[in-house]
């Protein structure tokens, strides 16, 4: 079975342009989450789509947003990009009922300049 | 109090012996966990998750959860050169978010 698959693998931007990440979950999978991993705060959540809702939502600013497709893809946008944005942004996709392991695609670095 | 506190580390451990990483939580109401591999450069990889008091097994890895004293283990036993990596603890909290600690890095010398 394929597993997660995000891309573009690798990003730079400069201040000021919005990007788009693309992750499409592994089949059957329903849920997919984003996180977004920096050295100093870690793996911190972004937020869940589950059947083309969003279901749940961390604590970052209303310029990181998402949506999901009907065959269960889904971007993330990010607009008016800062510096401290630089990170590794994961998905990860699962079945969306209770309880069910989460499983990371490989990332995209996005650095922004 | 982080939601999820881990030693940071480094754990260095001989090969061949057990490596033992803890993780604790603050929400009493948690239900399930997570123990996640991360090697420098790449995405983290699910090794193990428990929503039941007490051990789970899996090859070399054991998994330990005590729901009263809010705390979670991972075992590794017969640790292995290429089991060096950092190693992420998380909790679930809500539909589809995990909570995780900073990692502890294990290094396993020959």
């Amino acid at each position: 079975k394929a597993g997660v698959t995000q891309t573009p693998r690798y990003l730079i931007k400069t201040r000021g342009q919005q990007v788009t990440l693309s992750c499409s979950p592994i089949s059957g999978h329903r849920s997919v989450s984003w996180y977004q991993q920096t050295p100093g705060q870690g793996l911190q959540f972004l937020f869940e789509y589950f059947s083309e809702t969003q279901r749940n939502k961390g604590n970052f600013p209303g310029r990181f947003s998402g949506r999901q497709f009907s065959n269960s893809r889904s971007e993330m946008n990010v607009s008016t990009l800062e510096l401290g944005d630089s990170a590794l942004y994961l998905c990860a996709s699962s079945l969306g009922t209770n309880w069910n392991e989460q499983f990371f695609g490989p990332g995209t670095r996005l650095t922004v300049l | 109090q982080k939601e999820v506190e881990q030693n940071s580390g480094p754990l260095s451990v001989p090969e061949g012996a057990i490596a033992s990483l803890n993780c604790t939580y603050s929400d009493r109401g948690s239900q399930s966990f997570f123990w996640y591999r991360q090697y420098s450069g790449k995405s983290p990889e699910l090794i193990m998750f428990i929503y039941s008091n007490g051990d789970k097994e899996d090859g070399r890895f054991t998994a330990q959860l005590n729901k009263a004293s809010q705390y979670v283990s991972l075992l590794i036993r017969d640790s292995q050169p290429s089991d060096s990596a950092t190693y992420l603890c998380a909790v679930e909290k809500g539909y589809g978010k995990l909570t995780f600690g900073q990692g502890t890095i294990l290094t396993v010398h020959p």
